[in-house]
């Protein structure tokens, strides 16, 4: 069961441009949202995380934006690099129980020169 | 500070045969977690682990999967005997957190271990 949907698979960008992916979800449970960036032979690292009673969160040229009712949110990578080309996880945890964290399916970002 | 180690990073077996995976967390880190990452796909939870107590194995395959957790630092994965669906990278993962801790919700991964099952 997918509990957290991630479009699009793949996503090739210019040099400077704007990446966003998208990310579902259902769960009302999720208290948590972080993505991952996960490089070719490495494991996933969290690149940044917003809690849903927050709109938008920033980090440098990394942002988030979460909709609580609509049940969705995104990632932005504003002037993207080439050294961003990595694969993106968003996910979700869980509020209760032991806090499980559910990954979404994986954008795979290219940003040519 | 040392990060997630696993090993070994690859592992090519025919089917049927065993194949065990290592995982030492980052020191203080009382929960671990076993993850499986198919070929384009996010990473699942196999177990998870509160000091040695698996808390979390609902996903395990328990049939031909195994993992311990001996003095609640090292952990051991083994899958025995292997099928050929069983191929993909198996992460471990570390977090702070556990009983009376709040888990903060960041996961540390090592770099994984790439099983192939020919």
């Amino acid at each position: 069961q997918q509990q957290v949907k991630q479009s699009p698979q793949s996503l090739i960008v210019q040099k400077g441009g704007i990446s966003i992916i998208n990310c579902a979800y259902e769960n009302t449970a999720f208290d948590y949202f972080p993505w991952y960036q996960q490089f070719p032979g490495k494991g996933p690292a969290l690149l940044i995380a917003i809690r849903p009673d927050v709109s938008e969160k920033k980090e440098g040229r990394f942002t988030i934006s979460f909709n609580k009712s609509a049940k969705q949110f995104s990632l932005h990578i504003m002037d993207s690099q080439p050294g961003d080309s990595a694969t993106y996880f968003c996910a979700a945890r869980n509020s209760g129980g032991y806090q499980k964290v559910t990954f979404g399916t994986g954008t795979k970002l290219q940003v040519i020169p | 500070e040392a990060g997630v180690v696993q090993s070994p990073r690859y592992k090519i077996i025919e089917k049927k045969q065993p194949v065990a995976f290592w995982c030492n967390p980052i020191s203080g880190h009382n929960t671990l977690y076993w993850y499986r990452q198919n070929l384009g796909q996010g990473p699942e939870l196999l177990i998870r682990y509160e000091n040695e107590e698996a808390v979390d194995d609902s996903q395990l395959p328990k049939d031909r999967f195994s993992a311990e957790r001996l003095k609640g630092v090292d952990s051991t994965l083994k899958i025995q005997p292997a099928e050929l669906g069983d191929s993909a990278v198996y992460l471990c993962a570390s977090s702070l957190g556990g009983p009376g801790r709040r888990f903060t919700g960041e996961l540390f991964f090592g770099e994984g271990s790439r099983l192939t099952v020919l």
